[in-house]
């Protein structure tokens, strides 16, 4: 399983651009890149995933660098809903083909007023 | 759009008392997962259905676990004689097979084992 590396906190002005960062320097050619976040006592929430090039949604936005070997969650206007734990994964695939996934400690998110 | 729904979302037994939690995928997702959840940890594999069909299942899923998918639908997970080390949120997942096979979340079942 390609294991990632986030920082355990950071802080962001409320209506700034919050940046994420996360390492994941054993990625296989064929492993995704997930991003779900998890605001406190519930289920975590899918944000966004790739493969090589950048993606973005309503949500979010994911840039991966050329080698694969690290990635950035842009939240771009960041608001005080925004603050939870966001989880970067690496999806690992089991042996029937689906994928279970691998949570590290993640990257707990304070939006600042 | 309904989302993925667990019942109960809260649970306090007694050690050594069964519990049984109830999920409810996506309608059109035939993978569904189950995983668990300590404070201050992410959450962690527990099994995995296609279908009806149990095709792995992790060694956190100790003998006092099991899970069921019958008609390939909702699933159900029981835990025999509780102990307090079972206390935790329980999630459940599902997805569609495909080639990016997106997870989706529940709101989790809270068990406090007294």
């Amino acid at each position: 399983d390609a294991k990632t590396t986030q920082p355990p906190s950071m802080d962001c002005a409320e209506g700034r651009a919050a940046n994420l960062p996360c390492n994941h320097s054993t990625i296989s050619g064929n492993e995704y890149v997930y991003w779900y976040r998890q605001i406190h006592s519930q289920g975590p929430q899918y944000i966004i995933h790739g493969l090589k090039n950048n993606e973005t949604n309503e949500m979010a936005s994911l840039i991966i660098t050329e080698d694969r070997k690290s990635s950035t969650l842009i939240l771009p206007h960041a608001t005080l809903r925004d603050t939870a734990v966001y989880y970067c994964i690496v999806r690992s695939p089991l042996i029937t083909g689906a994928q279970k996934l691998v949570f590290g400690q993640g990257t707990r998110l304070t939006i600042n007023p | 759009d309904t989302g993925v729904s667990q019942d109960p979302r809260h649970k306090i037994t007694k050690r050594g008392q069964n519990v049984t939690f109830r999920c409810d995928p996506i309608s059109e997702h035939n993978r569904l997962y189950w995983y668990r959840q300590t404070l201050g940890q992410g959450p962690e594999f527990l099994t995995y259905f296609q279908n009806e069909a149990q095709l792995e299942k992790s060694r956190l899923l100790s003998d006092r676990f099991s899970a069921e998918r019958p008609k390939g639908s909702f699933s159900t997970l029981e835990i025999q004689r509780t102990e307090q080390g079972d206390s935790a949120m329980y999630l459940c997942a599902s997805s569609l097979s495909g080639v990016t096979d997106t997870q989706y979340f529940g709101p989790g079942t809270r068990l406090t084992v007294l």
